[in-house]
């Protein structure tokens, strides 16, 4: 089974400028998930998609970030524009439907995006 | 809103030495509580689950966790270490209602010397 792919592996910027991050989920899977990770910190949660519905944005910087997922199926995660504090370890995950529940699931994690803004 | 709290930031340990992390979670409601793992350069992995049934879960490389319900934790535990388990490991919880966000923990840093 494929698993969730991310692209661009690395990505260095200047602050101010844009950047896009792109995630196809595993085939199936309902639940997309964007997260942020800091160096030195665990993963925190950006946007949770269900299907192409947003289910919690409540962590997601609206003035500078915005995500979409066209079809209930790949998904973009945009900065416009970014700051040196955005510095980050970009990961999508997804996992099938049923999660969350008493359902015995789990969250597939991609291998991530490295953004350095300079 | 669930939050996730390691209580270890590093740990440094010799090989064959026992290992144990502290993972505590606060939420009053029913949960799914995870352990992942980050060796360098790689993504995410599960190391094993816990949704229902024995409190006592058994993961993957001999490692285990206890849920502990009147304490809200979740420990991750593994008799003798090795060297590569060398890395980053985090705990996650996700509550059954509502949003069920999945939220991780700050991770804890885990050096087996050899």
């Amino acid at each position: 089974e494929a698993g969730v792919a991310q692209s661009p592996r690395y990505k260095i910027i200047e602050k101010r400028q844009s950047v896009a991050f792109w995630c196809n989920p595993i085939s199936g899977h309902a639940t997309l998930y964007w997260y942020q990770q800091i160096l030195g910190q665990g993963p925190k949660l950006l946007i949770q998609f269900q299907n192409n519905g947003v289910v919690d944005d409540s962590q997601l910087p609206k003035d500078r970030f915005s995500a979409e997922r066209l079809k209930g199926v790949d998904s973009t995660l945009k900065i416009q524009p970014a700051k040196l504090e955005d510095s980050a370890v970009y990961l999508c995950a997804s996992s099938p439907p049923g999660w969350g529940g008493a359902s015995n699931t789990e969250a597939f994690f991609g291998q991530g995006t490295r953004l350095t803004v300079v | 809103a669930q939050s996730v709290s390691q209580h270890n930031h590093h740990v440094i340990l010799s090989e064959a030495a026992s290992l144990e992390l502290g993972c505590n979670y606060s939420y009053g409601g029913t949960v799914n509580l995870f352990w992942y793992v980050q060796y360098p350069g790689q993504h995410l992995q599960l190391l094993l689950k816990y949704f229902s049934g024995d409190p006592l879960v058994k993961g993957i490389k001999g490692f285990e966790a206890e849920f502990i319900k009147s304490k809200f934790s979740f420990n991750l535990r593994k008799p003798s270490v090795q060297w590569s388990d060398t890395a980053e490991y985090f705990c996650a919880v996700n509550a059954r209602q509502g949003a069920q966000k999945l939220v991780f923990g700050q991770g804890t840093r885990l050096t087996i010397n050899p």
